[in-house]
């Protein structure tokens, strides 16, 4: 079965500082994962996935995440933090080869950044 | 506005009663998707349709649920009688198949609440 652990309820990062989001996953077969990013009174937005290739995923935002496959990880990182980044951060994944198009979703991290 | 919509965005509603909400697509979109949101917890998936099809659907969605996607566009979610449990945030959001990855764009939700 598919699962998603982010272990960090809420992160604290001053603004200029970089930031990291963990991320922990467990699927049977070849994982696709995803960060989703959710802001005040609006919806799930979209920001970068892994599908194969290039280990290190560049998204929206200035945001990248790095695919480990051995510590089954995908962190979400970004160099320099703004205030504006401040949200809440979700990462899931898909079983590409049994799990249909079921996605799990972790139960998220809030990220704050302060000035 | 091109994106996908929800509606309505707000319900109440007494415990028995019956609740209806709906999702418009993005309109290329062939795949469409209902999850559950509480407070404090990402996205639980409820149901999946790759254009009319219902394709899969959570051991977690009672009896009292159901989803139609009649004609491949827009989708309707029906609680039957509703309980105080089913009080959440529910999101739709769809997907492109053709798109590698999938990832899914989501509407901004109907919160309902069951009193």
């Amino acid at each position: 079965a598919q699962s998603v652990a982010q272990p960090e309820d809420q992160v604290n990062v001053a603004e200029g500082n970089p930031l990291t989001v963990k991320c922990t996953y467990s699927v049977s077969g070849n994982p696709y994962l995803f960060w989703y990013v959710q802001y005040p009174n609006r919806g799930l937005q979209f920001l970068l996935k892994y599908i194969t290739g290039d280990n290190l995923v560049k998204g929206s935002y200035g945001f990248e995440a790095e695919f480990n496959k051995s510590q089954t990880s995908f962190h979400l990182k970004k160099p320099s933090a703004l205030v504006s980044d401040s949200a809440l951060y979700f990462c899931a994944v898909r079983d590409e080869d049994t799990g249909g198009f079921k996605t799990i979703f972790g139960a998220g991290t809030r990220l704050f950044v302060k000035a | 506005d091109t994106g996908v919509s929800q509606d309505p965005r707000h319900k109440i509603t007494k415990r028995g009663q019956n609740v209806t909400f709906r999702c418009d697509p993005i309109s290329e979109h062939n795949r469409l998707y209902w999850y559950r949101q509480t407070l404090g917890q990402g996205p639980e998936f409820l149901t999946y349709f790759q254009n009319e099809a219902q394709l899969e659907k959570s051991r977690l969605l009672s009896d009292r649920f159901s989803a139609e996607r009649p004609k491949g566009s827009f989708s309707t979610l029906e609680i039957q009688r509703t309980e105080q449990g089913d009080s959440a945030m529910y999101l739709c959001a769809s997907s492109l198949a053709r798109l590698a990855g999938g990832e899914q764009f989501f509407g901004p939700g109907t919160r309902l609440t069951v009193l």
